[in-house]
């Protein structure tokens, strides 16, 4: 059973501050995985996805994958009340009979107080 | 690009009820996915369609089943419906050739059973 495992929260930061969103993953086949932004009552927005070791930054967001540790990891620089919602992380199983499939944490949910 | 977009908005049904939700996937979209997000949960893998064949499919019982027209705009059809099939459920689509780069969500049907 693939798994994706989420930080539930919440997570509560003040505007301006670093907000650090935690995921682990149980597939190691899985290259790419993929951060949602959720806000209530919407379906989710892709913000970031990576496939490489490393850091890729989008502006105030930042993402880190560690494959040997299965670890993936969104920041998000100078957070803003508009931050606040659901962060939802997803891994892509791109082989075998589940190829295409995503598979979603529970989503840790991110509020930034003025 | 106009987008994913979905039909109906909200529905409400009654137990052993039969329904089905639509989705228009954006132009040159030829793979969609369809996903149930339970309230507090992360999006569940239903199944995937490509070029009008179901390709994939998650733990859903055979009473949900589906459809992709050559247009690449698909259904979601669920019979005998469940108190527990209340959901909030997404479309998602992508070129096949860029799945790795994340999926297109629709802005979801909100499905409730009484």
């Amino acid at each position: 059973q693939k798994e994706v495992e989420q930080n539930s929260g919440p997570l509560s930061v003040p505007e301006g501050a670093i907000a650090s969103l935690n995921c682990t993953y149980s597939d190691r086949g899985s290259q790419s995985f993929f951060w949602y932004r959720q806000y209530s009552g919407k379906s989710p927005e892709l913000i970031m996805f990576i496939y490489s070791n490393g850091d890729k930054e989008d502006g105030r967001f930042t993402a880190q994958l560690n494959k040997a540790s299965q670890y993936v990891s969104l920041l998000i620089r100078d957070s803003q009340p508009s931050d606040s919602a659901t962060y939802l992380c997803a891994a892509l199983a791109d082989r075998g009979s589940t190829l295409g499939r995503l598979y979603f944490g529970r989503g840790t949910q991110l509020t930034v107080w003025p | 690009e106009t987008g994913v977009t979905q039909s109906p908005t909200h529905l409400i049904k009654t137990r052993g009820q039969q329904v089905t939700l639509r989705c228009s996937s954006q132009s040159g979209h030829n793979t969609v996915s369809w996903y149930q997000q339970a309230l507090g949960q992360g999006p569940q893998f239903i199944f995937q369609y490509y070029r009008e064949e179901e390709n994939g499919r998650g733990n859903f019982p055979p009473r949900f089943s589906g459809l992709q027209f050559p247009n690449y705009s698909s259904e979601l059809n669920v019979n005998a419906l469940e108190l527990d099939d209340s959901a909030l459920y997404l479309c998602a689509s992508s070129p096949l050739d860029r799945v790795v780069y994340g999926y297109t969500f629709g802005s979801g049907t909100r499905l409730t059973v009484v």
